[in-house]
């Protein structure tokens, strides 16, 4: 079975400064896809960067990168320079390869607020 | 804009009355998916359908709950007997395939039961 697991159910940074998310998962699937999905309050929750497991570099679009250990099966979350607009919740998630059934299956979130 | 939109948006309905979502996915997209997520979890996986063609319904999909999308482009998640179990935020995405994984996601529909 696939699991996703967000162990901070909550984090702080400050504006400018760096943040890290973690999340950790399981899956006897061979390839798949890790996801950061943000849901900025009452608003659609929104892709924020993309991991094929099989490729070994990590996904990086602009100042979101990854830190994608899959023997570990571990997918952290780096926000750099970070903005207020980033504040929201931030899912984790995976899904199959190949778009078998494309089910993401989530983590609980990690709540960010962002001080100025 | 041409996102996957939902209506209504919020919806109050006393226990035990019938309630009926609509989701408008993005024009070309094949798939759509519901998923519910209560307050302060992930969004937890209820069906999906392949045009008309609904593929997979997970157990959390009670005989209560019925979705529908008859013609392959809008869908219908309706609730009979309304629980205050029931009350959650109901979302609706769509993707194409073959695709690179990504849903793209409505702004969802608000229930609360009374």
């Amino acid at each position: 079975a696939q699991t996703v697991t967000q162990s901070q159910p909550e984090m702080s940074v400050q504006e400018a400064e760096t943040v890290t998310l973690s999340c950790t998962y399981d899956t006897s699937e061979s390839d798949y896809y890790l996801f950061w999905y943000k849901q900025p309050p009452s608003r659609q929750m929104i892709l924020v960067i993309r991991q094929e497991a099989y490729k070994q570099q990590n996904a990086t679009e602009n100042r979101f990168s990854v830190n994608f250990q899959k023997a570990a099966k571990s997918f952290s979350l780096k926000i750099s320079d970070s903005q207020l607009g980033d504040a929201a919740m931030y899912f984790c998630a995976q899904t199959g390869y190949g778009g078998a059934t494309n089910k993401l299956i989530f983590g609980t979130g990690t709540l960010l607020a962002v001080q100025p | 804009d041409t996102g996957v939109s939902q209506d209504p948006r919020h919806k109050i309905t006393k226990r035990g009355q019938n309630v009926t979502f609509r989701c408008d996915p993005i024009s070309e997209h094949n798939r759509l998916y519901w998923y519910r997520q209560t307050l302060g979890q992930g969004p937890e996986f209820l069906t999906y359908f392949q045009n008309e063609a609904q593929l997979e319904k997970s157990r959390l999909l009670s005989d209560r709950f019925s979705a529908e999308r008859p013609k392959g482009s809008f869908s219908t998640l309706e609730i009979q007997r309304t629980e205050q179990g029931d009350s959650a935020m109901y979302l609706c995405a769509s993707t194409w395939l073959p695709n690179t994984g990504e849903l793209f996601f409505g702004e969802g529909s608000r229930l609360t039961v009374l």
